[in-house]
């Protein structure tokens, strides 16, 4: 299983861009990077899934370099309602189990 | 899709009762699924995982005899946390994956307090 490893916690003021950095040297030929955003009493909700180069969706970017040991979760714009923790897991398919790391607490001041 | 539901979404027991926690792939099959257990402030814990039809496997230090998990569907997987204690009070958070898919998605999560 593919260690990450993340920034423990991030400040930032509404409307900036926010980006968070993950680290994952020893990551498989099949391993997915996969963000999750988890508020307080709720499940983890899935963000943005990512193998190489950029991917963006509605809600936020995923950038991955060529050598695939790190990746950069990137949120435009946030808003206090973005204040959350942030989960970098990487992922395959199969029966693999998904475990977590101690994710990143982004909390954004107004 | 890929909606995963959890019931219930609270629940208080007495010290010494059993409590069982459903985890419903709604939209999907679940080929595989996960229990979790969260402390506050602290991140996801993953005390097992079931595939269907199979007994669970448990990591270590997680009690088998104490928390049960059977799935018995490709949709539904229970937890069962016997003889609670107070210090059994926890988040714990269920998720599925499909067969052959990467992403893995969540319930909401249910809260047990044990008094």
């Amino acid at each position: 299983l593919a260690k990450t490893t993340q920034p423990i916690s991030m400040d930032s003021y509404e409307g900036q861009e926010v980006n968070i950095t993950c680290s994952h040297n020893n990551i498989a030929t099949n391993d997915y990077i996969t963000w999750y955003q988890q508020f307080p009493s709720q499940g983890p909700r899935f963000i943005i899934q990512g193998y190489k180069t950029k991917v963006t969706n509605e809600v936020a970017s995923l950038f991955i370099p060529a050598d695939r040991k790190s990746s950069t979760l990137s949120l435009p714009r946030v808003s206090l309602s973005d204040t959350a923790v942030y989960y970098c897991l990487a992922l395959s398919g199969g029966y693999q189990k998904v475990t977590f790391g101690t994710g990143t607490k982004l909390q954004v001041i107004p | 899709g890929a909606v995963v539901s959890q019931h219930p979404s609270w629940v208080i027991c007495k010290s010494g009762t059993s409590v069982k926690i459903e985890c419903r792939s709604l939209d999907f099959q679940a080929t595989t699924m996960f229990w979790y257990r969260q402390f506050p402030k602290q991140s996801l814990m993953l005390m097992a995982t079931s595939n269907e039809g199979s007994k669970a496997t448990y990591e270590q230090g997680v009690e088998k005899d104490k928390f049960l998990i059977n799935h018995a569907s490709l949709t539904l997987s229970t937890l069962t946390v016997t003889s609670a204690h107070p210090e059994d009070s926890s988040f714990y958070i269920c998720s599925a994956r499909k067969a052959g898919n990467t992403e893995a998605f969540f319930g909401q999560g249910t809260r047990l307090t044990v008094v």
